[in-house]
């Protein structure tokens, strides 16, 4: 079935890095594509998504683009924060409605 | 306004008993999802409700498991004769309506089975 493969974490950052965490998928179609994020004792929230080859998606200094040569879905931000930490989720829904989520990255900036 | 809330917060059971989860979505939102969040199957999809069509049951891991939505509004997640594996946070997720459009999470109940 459709899946998203993402990087082991965790990561640890310094303050100000550049941040890439890695997502590939599978998918017999063309799903729309998704970043989630879990910060600390709060419940996930959607960062950004895309919904077609080329798009890209953007929140709060962090994109991805949806590669559909890669079949790929990176996230990357250019100067991480502290309130960056993180876990954070890559996914897909190949029914448009329920989503299949990779494994995690949890994310640590340290100042 | 209020998010999706969830109760309870925290479930400790014991092996084979069963047990009740409930999820509130937004007030208007007519897609409620029950997601499963364990540490080693990660995050999976359960079950999904959209108005008054027939909910997608696909996620369920099995007969003991089950969940209503009454009056297109509050659900409940059961599950009978609990196991050690069934041990995971439960998320319950809502969203306006059920295809291309975000969804909002709860913050989940924790269930452990003793």
């Amino acid at each position: 079935g459709d899946s998203v493969t993402q990087m082991e974490g965790p990561v640890t950052l310094s303050e100000e890095a550049f941040l890439t965490i890695n997502c590939t998928y599978t998918a017999t179609g063309y799903p729309s594509l998704f970043w989630y994020v879990q910060y600390p004792g709060e419940g996930l929230q959607l960062l950004l998504k895309a919904t077609k080859a080329d798009d890209k998606g953007s929140n709060k200094g962090f994109e991805a683009t949806y590669r559909k040569e890669t079949t790929s879905f990176h996230l990357e931000k250019g100067s991480v924060q502290v309130s960056d930490s993180a876990v954070y989720f890559c996914a897909l829904s190949p029914t448009g409605y329920a989503l299949n989520f990779g494994k995690g990255t949890s994310l640590l900036v340290t100042p | 306004g209020a998010g999706v809330s969830q109760s309870p917060s925290n479930k400790v059971t014991e092996k084979g008993k069963d047990v009740e989860l409930r999820c509130d979505p937004i007030s208007g939102h007519t897609a409620l999802y029950w997601y499963r969040q364990s540490l080693g199957q990660g995050l999976e999809f359960l079950i999904y409700f959209q108005g008054n069509s027939a909910p997608d049951k696909s996620g369920l891991p099995s007969d003991r498991f089950s969940a209503e939505r009454t009056g297109g509004s509050v659900s409940t997640l059961t599950i009978q004769r609990t196991q050690q594996e069934d041990s995971a946070v439960y998320l319950c997720a809502s969203s306006i309506t059920g295809t291309g459009y975000e969804q909002y999470f709860g913050p989940g109940t924790r269930l452990t089975v003793t």
